[in-house]
């Protein structure tokens, strides 16, 4: 069973840069064949979708975020993290990780971490 | 950016009732439509892919359907642990974006 749980501080300062991490387990994220993606949930609103990491090094990002975002895949810890920098108070809200399959043709995220609540603040 | 809309944003019932909800993309997405239902507190559990697809493990009455721009999530008999929000994603092009989600409370 995979399971996926994000990590990271809880609170960062304005135009400082977040960091997350997502450690993977029950499966190798360098197995190949899935996407390994970041999305976030502003309090008390929907999904906004950040990106994700493919192939260990290839990425695509939302263009709404694209300048201030970084993913990265660390295969010999089994995780995969998100930097993002220069944030502001819009950039507080819970934070998941997920691993998107292509299962019958059709992409979907059919496993989550718990996410991780981060609030911008000085 | 594909744009995604939903209908009701909020609905109200009870055990038993039959609910459907609509999503609605803003260009055609094929079949490339996910359903999620997110419980307060709780990461999102995917429910049904490829529009009408269940996903392993979720009840039967959980059903899906729709192509091209107009998708319906119906519940059959709502049942207490189904009250939650459910969200629409398209997967058809990135970015991603999903649905402002529909509410289910009694």
């Amino acid at each position: 069973q995979v399971q996926l749980q994000e990590s990271g501080p809880g609170l960062v300062k304005p135009s400082q840069t977040l960091s997350l991490t997502c450690n993977v387990s029950g499966g190798s994220i360098s197995s190949g064949g899935y996407y390994w993606s970041w999305i976030r949930q502003h309090p008390g609103k929907g999904l906004e979708w950040i990106g994700y990491i493919y192939d260990s090094e290839s990425t695509y990002y939302n263009p709404s975020l694209k300048s201030r975002v970084i993913i990265s895949v660390d295969t010999s810890k089994n995780q995969f993290s998100l930097n993002l920098r220069s944030v502001t108070a819009a950039d507080t809200a819970m934070y998941f990780c997920a691993r998107e399959g292509r299962y019958r043709g059709y992409d979907s995220s059919d496993y989550w971490g718990h996410g991780t609540p981060v609030t911008v603040s000085s | 950016d594909i744009q995604m809309t939903q209908s009701p944003s909020s609905l109200s019932a009870s055990v038993g009732d039959r609910v459907t909800i609509t999503c609605r993309a803003s260009q055609t997405i094929s079949s490339y439509l996910n359903w999620y239902q997110q419980k307060p507190g709780r990461a999102p559990k995917l429910l049904i892919y490829g529009a009408s697809i269940l996903q392993s493990g979720v009840p039967s009455r959980f059903s899906g359907g729709g192509s091209e721009t107009d998708f319906t999530l119906t519940i059959s008999s709502l049942q207490p642990e189904d009250f939650a929000t459910y969200y629409c994603q398209q997967s058809y092009i990135t970015p991603v974006t999903f649905g402002p989600g529909t509410k289910v409370d009694i």
